[in-house]
């Protein structure tokens, strides 16, 4: 089973700066990744897929790359809205669709 | 717009059966392109995927779960469904019911990943 490894655990940024958060498989997923938005109380929404593309909607400031075993999402300039949790997530083993345990992006 | 709706019993005894219903609107349950699934999220915790089902009734399991939890669905009421005999405190949990994309040409770029969501249900096991 292919493990995902999110770092860190939780982010500390003021609206405006820039988020770099962090997804490592155990082994290469190649580009088979996607990341998750997930605000209080909500479900999670998809926000990058294939590893470095926008999902429908998903504003210009989120950008993702990576390929293998190292991902990156970030976020250029954090929004009010922004502040959440976000995951990823590989397809490489279906039916088995497995999450990272998330980071927390909260307000400094 | 396509819409999945959860619900559930909200509390269940400990050893009860726990069983979950989710709405499919706004778009056919039996198309070719999606497969219907179910997650959990624990209090605290990440995502966790237990299966999915395709309307031919093709099922697809996480083979950590199998064995556990059982998924069905009902094409003529536009609904897919969750069983889980013999619940613990360790099942309190969101159960999110989803679709996913199937990897089939002209098809979503989204193919195993979670495209649309359920708001979720909460399911607390307590006596």
């Amino acid at each position: 089973e292919i493990v995902l490894t999110q770092t860190p655990a939780t982010l500390s940024l003021s609206p405006g700066e820039r988020a770099t958060l962090s997804c490592r498989a155990s082994q290469s997923v190649t580009t088979n990744l996607a990341w998750y938005q997930q605000k209080p109380g909500q479900a999670p929404r998809l926000l990058i897929y294939d590893a470095s593309n926008r999902a429908t909607g998903i504003p210009a400031r989120f950008s993702a790359s990576g390929s293998g075993t190292d991902f990156t999402l970030t976020i250029s300039s954090l929004e009010p809205e922004d502040f959440a949790l976000y995951y990823c997530q590989h397809r490489s083993n279906w039916p088995l669709l497995t999450f990272g345990g998330g980071t927390k992006v909260e307000v400094k | 717009q396509l819409q999945l709706q959860e619900s559930g019993p909200g509390l269940v005894k400990p050893s009860e059966t726990l069983s979950l219903t989710c709405v499919v609107s706004g778009a056919s349950i039996r198309s070719d392109y999606y497969y219907w699934g179910w997650l959990r999220q624990r209090p605290g915790k990440g995502l966790e995927w237990i299966a999915a089902i395709f309307y031919s009734t093709s099922t697809y399991y996480n083979p950590s779960l199998k064995g556990l939890f059982s998924i069905s669905i009902d094409t003529s009421k536009s609904q897919f469904y969750l069983k889980l005999k013999s619940a613990t405190a360790a099942d309190t949990a969101v159960y999110y019911c989803a679709r996913v994309p199937r990897p089939l040409s002209g098809s979503s770029n989204y193919y195993y990943y979670v495209d649309v969501w359920g708001k979720g249900t909460t399911v607390t096991v307590s006596s």
